[in-house]
């Protein structure tokens, strides 16, 4: 049963416009969420966080939002840079030891 | 200083061979995990540290063998691997209270 879902395997945005990614979560206990860029054979980097006690951060270009009630978040990249392409992991974690990743997205900025 | 250094980079061996992978931080985190990732696949968690202790064992195989023999050095320790076994191996750590995982660049291990 996958915990944290992330729905689009790809996507493809022209350089300059909005990247929106997005991530579903079924375990109500997960209240710290994660986003996570990888490039191939390298080590997921850090992107941004929120906790569930806010449904929005921005840092730079990197937005997230979470909507508690429906089990989902996104994070949005403005504007979208071809340095941008990547693979999107979202990850998920409780207060213990649970951090759960999604499957990824992989994202095409095309300049 | 958010770096989580890992040797070798790539490591190929023999199904009986035996090797060890390396993890360091000096970042002063008191967690630090072994995940797995396949090929288009996430990573997926094996064994985490906490304070130097073995706290989570995702029901790995005993052909991985992890130690952390102080609060900076992870080490995963390799014995009689199976083809299928080959993956990037990442370690990640994590400070006391925070709930982000800093990433190493992992190692490519082939077993042939």
């Amino acid at each position: 049963d996958q915990q944290v879902k992330q729905n689009s395997p790809s996507l493809s945005v022209q350089e300059g416009r909005i990247s929106i990614l997005n991530c579903d979560y079924t375990n109500s206990m997960f209240d710290y969420f994660l986003w996570y860029k990888k490039y191939p054979a390298e080590g997921p980097t850090f992107l941004i966080s929120i906790s569930s006690i806010k449904d929005k951060n921005e840092d730079g270009r990197f937005t997230v939002f979470l909507n508690k009630s429906a089990k989902h978040l996104s994070l949005h990249i403005v504007p979208s840079q071809p340095g941008d392409s990547a693979v999107y992991f979202c990850a998920a974690s409780d207060y213990g030891q649970n951090f759960v990743f999604g499957p990824g997205t992989r994202l095409s900025v095309l300049p | 200083d958010t770096e989580v250094t890992q040797t070798p980079k790539h490591l190929v061996m023999g199904m009986t061979n035996k090797k060890s992978l390396k993890c360091e931080q000096h970042m002063g985190h008191r967690a630090m995990y072994w995940y797995k990732q396949k090929a288009k696949k996430p990573p997926e968690l094996m064994f985490v540290y906490s304070y130097e202790k073995l706290s989570i064992n995702e029901s790995v195989p005993s052909r991985f063998s992890p130690e952390c023999p102080n609060s900076s050095l992870l080490n995963l320790h390799l014995h009689a691997l199976q083809p299928e076994d080959s993956a990037l191996y990442l370690c990640a750590s994590r400070q006391t209270g925070g709930r982000e995982q800093y990433f190493g660049p992992g190692t490519r291990l082939t077993v042939t």
